[in-house]
């Protein structure tokens, strides 16, 4: 089954432990991106990697540490977690980066809803 | 910076009753259009997409939206909605010159039965 996984899918946390939310796809797919949701914001992306070894900050990468170093896994970390990173993350993948091709509709996860107290 | 606006932050409709969601976007070359659905407890899901030709997008579960380039929109939109159309709906925007999706905020829809 085509899918996106991503663990934990929840957390619970102290600042400053460094944890690692991963993220994996069985799609072949090129593109991957992480993204965070919070009430009133939507989503915001945090980081994208358009292929192995590609990555580039989103519009909040602040805090945040990914790397791509298989087509398959995309890991998010988190160096130092603090309160102002409680959200719920979603990985997602699509074969295309975005505006390019007609399938570059995007693949999302469950979801990692993490609390950092 | 280029954005996506989605006026009605929270809907609440009767079933049966007909549903329009706006969204606009704020970029003004060739974008891709998408609309997202979030059940609730659950990931977002491809809802519609426009990519080129017909500005009159049909999707799953009897969704469609318009593409009205002159007016920057594609807003959704269902005849008839259901009690299980309960959900977040969020729109979204890509080009390839940021290689980046933009989301809007969400509108959170609930139909009572």
């Amino acid at each position: 089954e085509a899918q996106v996984t991503q663990n934990p899918r929840y957390l619970i946390t102290v600042t400053g432990k460094k944890l690692t939310v991963t993220c994996s796809q069985n799609m072949n797919h090129e593109y991957m991106s992480w993204y965070r949701q919070d009430p009133g914001l939507g989503l915001r992306q945090i980081y994208y990697s358009m292929n192995v070894e590609v990555t580039d900050k989103g519009d909040v990468p602040e805090g945040y540490k990914v790397s791509r170093k298989e087509k398959r896994n995309f890991p998010l970390i988190l160096e130092s977690p603090s309160p102002n990173q409680t959200s719920l993350y979603f990985c997602a993948s699509s074969f295309y980066p975005p505006g390019q091709g007609s399938t570059g509709e995007l693949f999302f996860g469950e979801g990692s809803r993490l609390t950092v107290l | 910076a280029q954005s996506v606006s989605q006026h009605n932050h929270h809907v609440i409709l009767s079933e049966a009753a007909s549903l329009e969601l706006g969204c606009n976007y704020s970029y003004g070359g060739t974008v891709n259009l998408f609309w997202y659905v979030q059940y609730p407890g659950q990931h977002l899901q491809l809802l519609l997409k426009y990519f080129s030709g017909d500005p009159l997008v049909k999707g799953i579960k009897g969704f469609e939206a318009e593409f009205i380039k002159s007016k920057f929109s594609f807003n959704l939109r269902k005849p008839s909605v259901q009690w299980s159309d309960t959900a977040e709906y969020f729109c979204a925007v890509s080009h390839s010159g940021t290689y980046k999706y933009i989301f809007g905020t969400g509108t959170r829809l609930k139909v009572l039965a």
